[in-house]
């Protein structure tokens, strides 16, 4: 099956800078990738994805890239805020028919005011 | 908060003691799953659902037993095999195919 190795375990910026969470793949065959947030207490939430075809993908403040042939994908937040602060994490699943996500084991983000 | 519910968002229950956790979903969506989430082990998946009458064990179904006789529903038991049941569980849904996974706002089970 698939294995998603999620880096780092916790992140801890200042507001307004970058922010940079790197994910790894182990099956080629993955060709989706979604990122989802989980503020404290709540349900995680898609907050973006690519697909396999694309290298890159933004979305205001956030951006994701995608490495086909690195088997690695990153999140990346820039001009980070303090309602930014939550738990990240990625994802793939294997095409063909069926959507299994296999999830990293999750970042997570404290921005500090 | 509409979509996806979970009940109850907070369970207790004795050691020894088999519990059911309800996942409904009225979002139309084929594909069900559970996942058990403990700190720093991110989102593990116990069983997944693509069509009624239908389950898979995931990655780490032991101690746990599903149903899937509606397409609304996927409730998930705890049983007393489960080695380890204290956990906040997640149940999703999503329609087939490489698509968002829409998620209840989760269970709290608490063994004492």
């Amino acid at each position: 099956g698939e294995n998603v190795e999620q880096h780092p375990s916790t992140l801890s910026v200042q507001e307004g800078d970058s922010a940079v969470i790197k994910c790894t793949y182990s099956d080629s065959a993955s060709n989706y990738f979604p990122w989802y947030k989980q503020e404290l207490g709540k349900r995680p939430q898609l907050i973006i994805d690519i697909r396999s075809n694309v290298g890159e993908k933004k979305d205001q403040r956030i951006a994701v890239t995608l490495n086909k042939t690195a088997k690695h994908f990153s999140l990346h937040i820039t001009e980070t805020q303090p309602e930014d602060s939550a738990v990240y994490f990625c994802a793939a699943s294997i095409g063909g028919g069926s959507y299994i996500p296999t999830f990293g084991r999750g970042t997570s983000l404290i921005v500090h005011p | 908060d509409g979509g996806i519910t979970q009940s109850p968002k907070y369970l207790f229950r004795k050691e020894g003691q088999n519990v059911t956790l309800s996942c409904e979903q009225n979002l139309n969506h084929d594909a069900m799953y559970w996942y058990r989430q403990d700190p720093g082990q991110g989102l593990r998946l116990i069983y997944y659902s693509q069509i009624v009458n239908d389950f898979q064990k995931g990655d780490i179904a032991e101690g746990y037993s599903v149903s899937r006789e509606k397409k609304e529903s996927f409730p998930l038991t705890v049983t007393s095999a489960q080695k380890n049941p204290t956990a906040f569980y997640l149940c999703a849904s999503s329609t087939q195919g490489a698509t968002e996974a829409f998620f209840g706002q989760g269970t709290r089970l608490t063994v004492v």
